[in-house]
Order: structure tokens, then sequence, then C-alpha cells
């Protein structure tokens, strides 16, 4: 079945530290990805996505480019602020018009003054 | 508008005892969800809805039922709670469903629950 794998965390960084949190999959086909924002306290939230092989996805001055080649969604930011600490979930939907988002384990970024 | 309402947001039960979880959306969507969300396991899905009146299993539906009479509302109910579902359980809809790569899901802030 369709799988993502997620880079254990907690990652430490000061702030403006460039960010890279690493996500690879396994799903048959041509799944669409995704990378959710879970702030503390709070629900998941869309942060990008991308639907097809090369696309980037970006918001907030978040990046992730679906590679096929790797089967990777890795999430950068060329530099994080503290208001960035949070727990970073990548996810897809596989091929069948019946597939539900399946999603990775978390990353919690902790991001210091 | 408030998008996803959960409530209750903090719940201990001994373990035997049963509750219903509500949640509430007012973004009309057709498509609810019910997440648990466990320390290293991510978010898994228990149960799910396509539409008023219709009700389906996920990943982890065991020990759970859930009931969807109203559009807006999605209730999740556990029978004999048990120690295995402390967790946090969070809500979810969307306005296109299975299979969307269009149409994002839009959380609720989570219920806490702890079975004694």
């Amino acid at each position: 079945g369709d799988s993502v794998t997620q880079m254990e965390g907690p990652v430490t960084l000061s702030e403006e530290a460039f960010l890279t949190i690493n996500c690879t999959y396994t799903a048959t086909g041509y799944p669409s990805l995704f990378w959710y924002v879970q702030y503390p306290g709070e629900g998941l939230q869309l942060l990008l996505k991308a639907t097809k092989a090369d696309d980037k996805g970006s918001n907030k001055g978040f990046e992730a480019t679906y590679r096929k080649e790797t089967t990777s969604f890795h999430l950068e930011k060329g530099s994080v602020q503290v208001s960035d600490s949070a727990v970073y979930f990548c996810a897809l939907i596989g091929n069948s018009g019946y597939s539900t988002l399946t999603f990775g384990k978390g990353t919690m970024l902790l991001v210091s003054p | 508008n408030a998008g996803v309402t959960q409530t209750p947001k903090f719940r201990v039960l001994k373990t035997g005892q049963s509750m219903t979880l509500l949640c509430a959306q007012d973004m009309n969507h057709e498509y609810m969800y019910w997440y648990r969300q466990d320390p290293g396991m991510g978010l898994r899905l228990i149960h799910y809805s396509v539409g008023e009146g219709t009700t389906a299993k996920g990943e982890v539906p065991d020990g759970y039922n859930v009931s969807r009479l109203k559009k807006q509302n999605f209730l999740l109910g556990l029978e004999s709670a048990a120690p295995s579902q402390t967790s946090v359980y969070f809500c979810a809809s969307s306005y296109e469903g299975l299979g969307s790569r269009n149409s994002p899901l839009h959380f609720g802030n989570g219920t806490r629950l702890t079975v004694t």
C-alpha cells in the first residue's frame, strides 16, 4: 500500500537558518503530494502541494519539489523564523479514485531566537 | 465563519465508559473524516463520510462508531473506552472527497482524550 516516510525530529534550528525536512514515499503511479503544518494546540493546515512530477509547491517561503525519480518531496525554507515552530506532515493521495490521504509520522521543528 | 469545530476539547474517561465526540462544519462540505493522532504514528483515519447519511471504515475503525445524520455534523462514538484509545482526535472536512487532489482537508483543533 501507499506509505510516507519522514525524517524523525525534533529538528532544532536557530532563527534565519536553512531548513530541510526529508520526505520519501511509496505509491503506484503518480500520487499527489502535500505538506501540512500543525501549530501548537491547533489542527493541521495545508501548507503546499504538488500534483505531478517536477511540480514545485510553494507557500509562506516554504518550497517542495515533486521528484519522481527519487520518490521524494523534501520541504525547504531559506530562512526560518521562530513562528515556523510546528509539526510538519508529508502526505500523499494515491491514484485510486477512492484514495484518502496517507500521512507521514510528522517532524517537529523548533526554532530558537 | 468558524470552519470545523470539535467538542469537547479535553476529556478523561475510565475504562468501559462511553462518550461521543462532536464535529460540526459550516462550510457545506460533503466529506468528513475522523483521525486519531498518536506520538510516532502520525494521523490514522478512523472513519469517514461521503455525504449525509453515509459512513465508511478507515484504517483503524475497531472500537469506534460514527453517524452523519446531518450534513454539517459528524459524530464519533466510543461505546466502551479502552486505554488504547487514549489519543488526540481530529475531525476534518473537504469540499471534494476521495482521491481529490484539489480539495484540501480543513481540520478542527482536536479533542484530547485520556482513558484510565
